[in-house]
């Protein structure tokens, strides 16, 4: 695609429910980053996939937050039994692979608010 | 925990001035400093990506010098203009880091007319 989208832009949800987010990368970009993002703050990492290979969580921030690209393209992050400080936007970016030099392409965000 | 600074957090520019401010970060295990300008309800615009000590990359109106050996990185914007009004991140990748970009917290510049 021309650039990187995701869905939905707004989530709005209870506490305790499970919420999936979907990154829809850059066509040709091997490499799909999460990050959370909190209000007036730089995002923060969450997780990578080159490919379907997932060679990084350590920043998912428990065991309730998990992530497939079961298909080397398209992402899901979902976020299961859902608190409210899991409010943020999360930010999704694709690059054209690992190298130094390699930018960054990120998404609009999805804002997730947990009531 | 790695620590990017940047700073000052925000800045009020008139038009037609310049300005610079700073990313700060660690000088050992350097890889890559990434520079992006966000403007609000946007994504994140990447500008640079910095490798080698002594860079400077110039897009437009926007430069960036880097200096890896103290751990500092200027962004420059030069004539600022009402459009130039947004967040400017810092992003730093380190060597035992694979591909994790570490971010600052921002530097808000608003331009005045």
């Amino acid at each position: 695609g021309a650039g990187v989208s995701q869905s939905p832009r707004y989530k709005v949800t209870k506490r305790g429910q499970d919420v999936t987010l979907r990154c829809d990368p850059i066509s040709s970009h091997a490499t799909l980053y999460w990050y959370q993002q909190a209000l007036g703050q730089g995002p923060e990492f969450l997780t990578y996939f080159n490919y379907e290979a997932q060679p990084d969580k350590s920043g998912l921030p428990s065991d309730r937050f998990s992530a497939e690209r079961p298909e080397g393209s398209i992402s899901t992050l979902t976020i299961q039994r859902t608190e409210q400080r899991d409010s943020a936007m999360y930010r999704c970016a694709s690059s054209d692979g690992t190298a130094t030099y390699n930018e960054q392409f990120f998404g609009p965000g999805t804002r997730l608010t947990v009531l | 925990i790695l620590n990017v600074e940047q700073s000052p957090q925000s800045l009020h520019v008139q038009e037609g001035d310049s300005t610079n401010f700073t990313c700060s970060f660690p000088s050992s295990n350097f890889y890559a400093l990434h520079w992006y300008r966000w403007e609000t309800a946007k994504s994140p615009e990447a500008l640079f990506v910095m490798t080698l000590n002594g860079d400077e990359k110039k897009k437009g109106r926007i430069s960036a010098t880097l200096n890896t050996k103290e751990g500092y990185s200027y962004l420059y914007i030069k004539g600022s203009q009402p459009e130039d009004s947004a967040t400017y991140l810092c992003a730093y990748k380190w060597q035992a880091a694979g591909n994790k970009l570490t971010f600052g917290g921002g530097t808000r510049v608003l331009v005045k007319p």
